[in-house]
């Protein structure tokens, strides 16, 4: 357990569907981060909040994409017709002081 | 862009052998610099960090880093792995707020 949760563990969709995931930063983390992980690649900055800011979008972070943060605690992210190259683990990561980044353990998406 | 290149994919190698794997980076400022873990089925973990003073530093479970400024790198290093090794590796700058990864490599330690 690493004090970040991720639900749900895994989650398979179909093809135009929408998918919701949530993750739970321990409560020091006023800084909450969204990354994807595909086979073979690093994780890969999406987003991130500083308390209920986001303050950061990357440009992989489709129209179809949207996080929240509301009252700085847990954050969602939502995925809207998800299509079969959003497959991937989703990986959310809390951060306080000292640069120090606690990783969830994913969500991993799969579309068919 | 800041960048951050591992150039060794697959790294395969028996116990008690030295590892080091290889991580450019690429960012003309001042660097901090990571290196996390990720055994099968597990989320990822810190192995050690460079902020500044030492550019040799110690983690966890026996691995050192050394930050080479003039080559822009930020090798992992231990002088004998064990089967529990095996796993795979990422190097990753922090810049402008948020951690930028490598690729990533794995390794394999046979027994």
């Amino acid at each position: 357990d690493t004090g970040v949760s991720q639900d749900p563990r895994h989650k398979i969709t179909k093809r135009g569907q929408n998918v919701t995931f949530r993750c739970d930063p321990i409560s020091e983390h006023n800084r909450l981060y969204w990354y994807r992980q595909t086979l073979g690649q690093g994780p890969e900055f999406l987003t991130y909040f500083q308390n209920e800011a986001q303050l950061e979008k990357s440009r992989l972070l489709s129209d179809r994409f949207s996080a929240e943060r509301p009252k700085g605690s847990f954050s969602t992210l939502e995925i809207q017709r998800t299509e079969q190259g959003d497959s991937a683990m989703y990986l959310c990561a809390g951060s306080g002081a000292n640069y120090g980044y606690t990783f969830g353990s994913g969500t991993r998406l799969t579309v068919v | 862009a800041q960048s951050v290149s591992q150039h060794n994919h697959h790294v395969i190698l028996s116990e008690a052998a030295s590892l080091e794997l290889g991580c450019n980076y690429s960012y003309g400022g001042t660097v901090n610099l990571f290196w996390y873990v990720q055994y099968p089925g597990q989320h990822l973990q810190l192995l050690l960090k460079y902020f500044s003073g030492d550019p040799l530093v110690k983690g966890i479970k026996g691995f050192e880093a050394e930050f080479i400024k003039s080559k822009f790198s930020f090798n992992l290093r231990k002088p004998s792995v064990q089967w529990s090794d095996t796993a795979e590796y990422f190097c990753a700058l922090y810049n402008t707020d948020k951690l930028i990864f490598g690729t990533g490599t794995r390794l394999q330690v046979f027994p």
